[in-house]
């Protein structure tokens, strides 16, 4: 079965540092995939950034960057320069094969950004 | 492209009532979705339909929901009758191919008192 683990609640970061939000995952097909996604206060999803289980890199979108580990099955998200902006909740989800384009969501990660 | 559009953006019903959620992907997406979002299960996913065919129903809750794609730019997503533990955000979501991102709508946030 997919599982994605998000196993910080909630996480506080300064202005301007960078942060990293932890993912791991669980899957045993080996074509999958890997997604971040932003959902500010006022509700909406916003997709951030993507990997595929055969990227060869990181994947990179501007300040954010995924830090994939394949033999640990985790899928970090590294925001750099932190801003205002930035706080919110994170969800990592995956999809695979078997699930046939169902996207599993973790339970999320709640950013604060401190000025 | 405007982006996946949800209308309306908040519902209001009383219990029993029909409630319709509507949904029009961005042109060129394959899939549509359906999830749900509460406090207590996070997002999950309700349904999603491969060029406009209802591929798995397998998240759906029960006989009250029903989900349609007549044609490659709507969808929409009916409660009949609506309870209160039906409250929540419904997202509609699509996307080119299988695996590739989804892009959100706004979402619904139904209320059923």
């Amino acid at each position: 079965a997919q599982k994605i683990t998000q196993t910080q609640p909630g996480m506080f970061v300064q202005e301007k540092e960078a942060v990293t939000l932890d993912c791991t995952y669980d899957t045993s097909d080996p074509s999958y995939g890997l997604f971040w996604y932003k959902q500010p206060s006022s509700g909406e999803m916003i997709f951030l950034i993507y990997q595929g289980s055969y990227d060869q890199q990181n994947a990179t979108e501007g300040r954010y960057s995924l830090n994939f580990q394949k033999a640990r099955k985790s899928a970090n998200l590294v925001i750099s320069a932190s801003q205002l902006g930035d706080s919110a909740m994170y969800f990592c989800a995956m999809s695979d094969g078997g699930s046939q384009g169902n996207l599993i969501f973790g339970k999320g990660t709640k950013l604060s950004v401190k000025p | 492209d405007a982006g996946v559009i949800q209308s309306p953006r908040h519902e209001v019903t009383e219990m029993g009532q029909e409630v319709t959620l509507r949904c029009k992907p961005i042109s060129g997406h394959d899939y549509l979705f359906w999830y749900r979002q509460t406090m207590m299960r996070g997002l999950e996913l309700l349904i999603y339909f491969n060029n406009n065919v209802p591929i798995d129903d397998s998240g759906m809750p029960e006989d009250r929901f029903s989900a349609k794609m007549p044609n490659a730019s709507f969808s929409n997503l009916k409660i009949q009758p609506s309870e209160p533990r039906d409250s929540a955000v419904y997202f509609c979501a699509s996307s080119l191919g299988l695996l590739d991102e989804q892009y959100f709508g706004p979402g619904t946030r139904l209320t059923v008192t």
